[in-house]
Protein backbone atom coordinates (compact mmCIF):
# COMPACT_ATOMS: atom_id res chain seq x y z
CA UNK A 1 0.00 0.00 0.00
CA UNK A 2 3.01 2.29 0.61
CA UNK A 3 4.22 1.73 -2.71
CA UNK A 4 5.07 3.73 -5.95
CA UNK A 5 4.90 2.22 -8.93
CA UNK A 6 7.30 4.13 -12.05
CA UNK A 7 7.42 2.98 -15.37
CA UNK A 8 9.13 2.90 -17.85
CA UNK A 9 12.39 1.10 -16.52
CA UNK A 10 14.23 2.81 -19.38
CA UNK A 11 13.28 5.35 -22.25
CA UNK A 12 15.16 6.36 -25.30
CA UNK A 13 13.80 9.34 -27.18
CA UNK A 14 15.19 11.66 -29.71
CA UNK A 15 16.72 14.98 -29.48
CA UNK A 16 12.80 17.67 -29.30
CA UNK A 17 10.51 14.43 -28.63
CA UNK A 18 9.18 14.58 -25.19
CA UNK A 19 9.71 11.95 -22.35
CA UNK A 20 7.26 10.63 -20.26
CA UNK A 21 7.35 8.53 -17.15
CA UNK A 22 4.14 7.36 -15.24
CA UNK A 23 4.02 6.54 -11.65
CA UNK A 24 1.35 5.10 -9.65
CA UNK A 25 0.33 4.78 -6.19
CA UNK A 26 -2.29 3.61 -3.74
CA UNK A 27 -2.09 5.39 -0.57
CA UNK A 28 -4.55 8.18 -0.61
CA UNK A 29 -2.45 9.62 2.48
CA UNK A 30 0.26 10.74 0.25
CA UNK A 31 0.22 14.38 0.12
CA UNK A 32 2.99 15.66 -1.57
CA UNK A 33 4.63 14.32 -4.79
CA UNK A 34 8.25 15.18 -6.01
CA UNK A 35 10.44 14.07 -8.81
CA UNK A 36 14.12 13.61 -8.62
CA UNK A 37 16.51 13.59 -11.15
CA UNK A 38 20.29 12.24 -10.96
CA UNK A 39 22.82 12.42 -12.83
CA UNK A 40 25.79 9.75 -13.40
CA UNK A 41 27.67 9.94 -9.85
CA UNK A 42 25.62 12.67 -8.20
CA UNK A 43 22.75 12.33 -5.90
CA UNK A 44 19.41 12.77 -7.19
CA UNK A 45 18.29 16.87 -6.94
CA UNK A 46 14.70 17.88 -7.08
CA UNK A 47 13.53 19.13 -10.31
CA UNK A 48 9.71 19.34 -9.92
CA UNK A 49 6.74 18.33 -6.99
CA UNK A 50 3.09 18.85 -6.88
CA UNK A 51 0.42 18.67 -4.37
CA UNK A 52 -2.96 16.90 -5.02
CA UNK A 53 -5.07 19.91 -5.27
CA UNK A 54 -3.43 20.68 -8.77
CA UNK A 55 -4.12 18.46 -11.80
CA UNK A 56 -0.98 20.46 -13.60
CA UNK A 57 2.40 21.99 -12.67
CA UNK A 58 4.64 23.46 -14.95
CA UNK A 59 8.44 24.60 -14.57
CA UNK A 60 10.14 25.25 -18.17
CA UNK A 61 10.18 22.15 -20.52
CA UNK A 62 9.20 20.03 -17.48
CA UNK A 63 5.59 18.81 -16.53
CA UNK A 64 3.90 17.01 -14.23
CA UNK A 65 0.34 15.57 -14.52
CA UNK A 66 -1.83 14.41 -11.53
CA UNK A 67 -4.73 12.45 -11.63
CA UNK A 68 -6.39 12.42 -8.19
CA UNK A 69 -8.97 9.67 -9.27
CA UNK A 70 -6.84 7.31 -10.91
CA UNK A 71 -3.70 7.87 -8.59
CA UNK A 72 -1.57 8.28 -11.08
CA UNK A 73 1.07 11.11 -12.08
CA UNK A 74 3.34 11.62 -14.43
CA UNK A 75 6.11 14.06 -15.55
CA UNK A 76 6.71 15.13 -18.94
CA UNK A 77 9.72 16.82 -21.23
CA UNK A 78 8.77 18.81 -23.40
CA UNK A 79 11.99 19.09 -26.40
CA UNK A 80 14.00 16.83 -24.38
CA UNK A 81 17.58 17.50 -24.92
CA UNK A 82 20.76 15.34 -24.84
CA UNK A 83 21.62 17.06 -20.98
CA UNK A 84 17.73 15.77 -19.83
CA UNK A 85 19.70 12.35 -20.04
CA UNK A 86 19.58 11.35 -16.34
CA UNK A 87 17.95 8.53 -13.63
CA UNK A 88 14.71 10.03 -12.42
CA UNK A 89 12.42 9.55 -9.82
CA UNK A 90 8.94 9.85 -8.47
CA UNK A 91 8.45 9.90 -4.69
CA UNK A 92 5.33 10.54 -3.00
CA UNK A 93 5.03 11.90 0.35
CA UNK A 94 3.00 11.89 3.74
CA UNK A 95 3.44 12.47 7.29
CA UNK A 96 4.21 8.51 9.48
CA UNK A 97 4.71 7.86 12.76
CA UNK A 98 6.16 11.99 13.34
CA UNK A 99 8.33 12.21 10.07
CA UNK A 100 7.80 12.88 6.31
CA UNK A 101 7.93 9.47 5.27
CA UNK A 102 8.89 9.61 1.74
CA UNK A 103 8.48 6.59 -1.16
CA UNK A 104 10.65 6.40 -4.06
CA UNK A 105 9.59 4.49 -7.42
CA UNK A 106 12.56 2.52 -8.86
CA UNK A 107 13.67 5.11 -11.16
CA UNK A 108 13.46 5.39 -14.68
CA UNK A 109 16.85 6.02 -17.22
CA UNK A 110 16.08 8.36 -20.17
CA UNK A 111 18.75 8.64 -22.93
CA UNK A 112 18.03 11.65 -25.29
CA UNK A 113 20.09 10.75 -28.51
CA UNK A 114 21.01 13.72 -30.59
CA UNK B 1 22.79 26.38 -1.14
CA UNK B 2 22.87 22.99 0.75
CA UNK B 3 25.80 20.91 0.79
CA UNK B 4 25.53 17.90 1.56
CA UNK B 5 28.60 15.81 2.05
CA UNK B 6 29.92 12.23 2.23
CA UNK B 7 33.45 11.32 3.32
CA UNK B 8 33.72 8.82 0.58
CA UNK B 9 33.26 8.64 -2.75
CA UNK B 10 34.25 4.90 -3.59
CA UNK B 11 35.68 2.37 -1.12
CA UNK B 12 36.72 -1.08 -1.05
CA UNK B 13 36.20 -3.21 2.21
CA UNK B 14 36.64 -6.98 2.78
CA UNK B 15 33.73 -9.26 4.05
CA UNK B 16 33.49 -8.28 7.54
CA UNK B 17 35.17 -5.29 8.16
CA UNK B 18 33.35 -2.67 10.38
CA UNK B 19 32.96 -0.06 8.04
CA UNK B 20 31.87 3.96 8.67
CA UNK B 21 30.28 6.23 6.04
CA UNK B 22 30.15 9.79 7.04
CA UNK B 23 27.62 12.48 6.21
CA UNK B 24 27.84 16.09 6.97
CA UNK B 25 25.31 18.88 6.32
CA UNK B 26 25.94 22.46 6.58
CA UNK B 27 22.04 23.75 6.44
CA UNK B 28 21.01 23.18 10.07
CA UNK B 29 18.68 20.73 9.27
CA UNK B 30 16.77 18.66 11.93
CA UNK B 31 16.48 15.52 9.51
CA UNK B 32 19.21 13.37 8.20
CA UNK B 33 18.67 10.04 6.36
CA UNK B 34 20.36 7.34 4.89
CA UNK B 35 19.44 5.23 1.56
CA UNK B 36 20.81 2.65 -0.34
CA UNK B 37 20.47 3.00 -4.25
CA UNK B 38 20.20 -0.18 -6.10
CA UNK B 39 19.26 -0.90 -9.89
CA UNK B 40 15.32 -1.30 -10.49
CA UNK B 41 14.57 -0.87 -6.51
CA UNK B 42 14.87 3.17 -6.44
CA UNK B 43 16.18 4.73 -2.93
CA UNK B 44 15.51 2.50 0.05
CA UNK B 45 15.67 4.12 3.66
CA UNK B 46 17.98 2.48 6.34
CA UNK B 47 17.48 5.04 8.76
CA UNK B 48 16.72 8.53 9.71
CA UNK B 49 17.64 10.99 12.44
CA UNK B 50 15.35 13.43 13.77
CA UNK B 51 17.51 15.20 16.40
CA UNK B 52 20.93 14.70 17.97
CA UNK B 53 20.99 11.37 19.33
CA UNK B 54 18.05 10.32 18.01
CA UNK B 55 17.81 7.38 15.68
CA UNK B 56 14.67 5.65 13.97
CA UNK B 57 14.41 2.22 11.51
CA UNK B 58 13.69 2.80 8.23
CA UNK B 59 12.60 -0.03 5.83
CA UNK B 60 16.03 -2.25 5.94
CA UNK B 61 18.15 -1.73 9.10
CA UNK B 62 19.47 -5.13 9.30
CA UNK B 63 22.99 -5.07 9.31
CA UNK B 64 22.96 -1.63 10.05
CA UNK B 65 23.59 1.15 12.52
CA UNK B 66 23.59 4.76 12.90
CA UNK B 67 24.96 7.91 15.08
CA UNK B 68 24.33 11.20 15.67
CA UNK B 69 26.65 12.82 18.03
CA UNK B 70 26.08 16.22 16.59
CA UNK B 71 23.31 18.10 14.70
CA UNK B 72 25.57 18.24 10.96
CA UNK B 73 27.06 14.58 11.50
CA UNK B 74 25.23 11.38 10.35
CA UNK B 75 27.27 8.81 10.25
CA UNK B 76 26.05 4.73 8.84
CA UNK B 77 27.96 1.74 10.25
CA UNK B 78 27.93 -1.32 8.89
CA UNK B 79 29.19 -3.63 11.56
CA UNK B 80 29.99 -6.53 10.16
CA UNK B 81 30.35 -6.18 5.81
CA UNK B 82 28.67 -8.71 3.61
CA UNK B 83 28.90 -9.40 0.03
CA UNK B 84 25.08 -8.26 -0.05
CA UNK B 85 25.94 -4.91 1.09
CA UNK B 86 27.87 -4.01 -2.00
CA UNK B 87 25.40 -0.62 -3.06
CA UNK B 88 25.26 3.23 -3.52
CA UNK B 89 24.73 4.65 -0.35
CA UNK B 90 23.21 8.10 -0.15
CA UNK B 91 22.67 10.51 2.69
CA UNK B 92 20.22 13.42 2.83
CA UNK B 93 19.36 16.01 5.12
CA UNK B 94 16.04 17.50 5.16
CA UNK B 95 13.41 20.57 6.30
CA UNK B 96 9.69 20.18 5.56
CA UNK B 97 9.21 17.80 2.65
CA UNK B 98 12.15 18.20 0.42
CA UNK B 99 14.95 15.48 0.38
CA UNK B 100 18.98 17.16 -0.50
CA UNK B 101 21.33 14.29 -1.07
CA UNK B 102 25.05 14.14 -0.90
CA UNK B 103 26.67 12.55 -4.17
CA UNK B 104 26.75 9.19 -2.42
CA UNK B 105 29.32 6.24 -1.87
CA UNK B 106 29.80 3.95 -3.83
CA UNK B 107 30.53 0.83 -1.59
CA UNK B 108 31.81 -2.66 -2.84
CA UNK B 109 32.10 -5.85 -0.20
CA UNK B 110 34.84 -8.49 -1.29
Amino acid sequence: QQQVKQSPQSLIVQKGGISIINCAYENTAFDYFPWYQQFPGKGPALLIAIRPDVSEKKEGRFTISFNKSAKQFSLHIMDSQPGDSATYFCAASMMSGGYNKLIFGAGTRLAVHP
Amino acid sequence: DVKVTQSSRYLVKRTGEKVFLECVQDMDHENMFWYRQDPGLGLRLIYFSYDVKMKEKGDIPEGYSVSREKKERFSLILESASTNQTSMYLCASSFLQGRYFGPGTRLTVL
